[in-house]
């Protein structure tokens, strides 16, 4: 079975704190893509990454980063030196072999000021 | 590029009203999706169509209705609303080709509902 776990709930760090987002999953494909999307408090849905399953290198995007591990079905998302506007809840996704999305239940993720 | 529109923003119906959700997307994606995420929860998937008169079953079909007559547009119909359908109601969309490469879903902005 398809599933996506992001077992933190809620996350409250201070401004300037590093963070990271937990996000594991299970699947039986060989071929498989993850994705990373962030629902701040408006709504919409952004698209942040996509990670294949044959490319296990790290990926820095500004103060984001992503770790995948397939020894451990993770996808670690992290944000250095957090800000307030990163406010929002994410949510860690897996494409399955029938192109859809298996979605987890998101993170909650608070930045003070 | 407008990307993907929803509309209405946001309806409130009475319980038994019917409705619906429309849905376009001017990227010229093939792939189309609706999603419904309840209060906390992540997204599920209600039907999807992979291109203009075909769609299909996703995870939570029950109590809803799509048509995809034209690429552009993905309409989702409420017959008899239910206190149950009570959510956030997101339309994707996509381009698939045959390849391996795959394109991220792009989404709409949302439409709350609220069924009384």
């Amino acid at each position: 079975a398809q599933k996506v776990t992001q077992a933190q709930t809620e996350i409250s760090v201070v401004e300037k704190e590093d963070v990271t987002l937990d996000c594991v999953y299970e699947t039986r494909d060989t071929t498989y893509y993850l994705f990373w999307y962030k629902q701040p408090p408006s709504g919409e849905l952004v698209f942040l990454i996509r990670r294949n399953s044959f490319d296990e290198q790290n990926e820095i995007s500004g103060r984001y980063s992503w770790n995948f591990q397939k020894s451990t079905s993770s996808f670690n998302f992290t944000i250095t030196a957090s800000q307030v506007v990163d406010s929002a809840v994410y949510f860690c996704a897996l494409r399955d072999s029938n192109y859809q999305l298996i979605w987890g239940a998101g993170t909650k993720l608070i930045i003070k000021p | 590029n407008a990307g993907v529109t929803q509309t209405p923003k946001f309806r409130i119906l009475k319980i038994g009203q019917s409705m619906t959700l429309q849905c376009a997307q001017d990227m010229n994606h093939n792939y189309m999706y609706w999603y419904r995420q309840d209060p906390g929860m992540g997204l599920k998937l209600i039907y999807y169509s992979v291109g203009a008169g075909i769609t299909d079953k996703g995870e939570v079909p029950n109590g809803y209705n799509v048509s995809r007559s034209t690429t552009e547009d993905f309409p989702l119909r409420l017959e008899l609303a239910a206190p149950s359908q009570t959510s956030v109601y997101f339309c994707a969309s996509s381009y698939r080709t045959t390849g391996i490469v795959y394109k991220p879903q792009f989404f709409g902005p949302g439409t709350r509902l609220t069924v009384l």
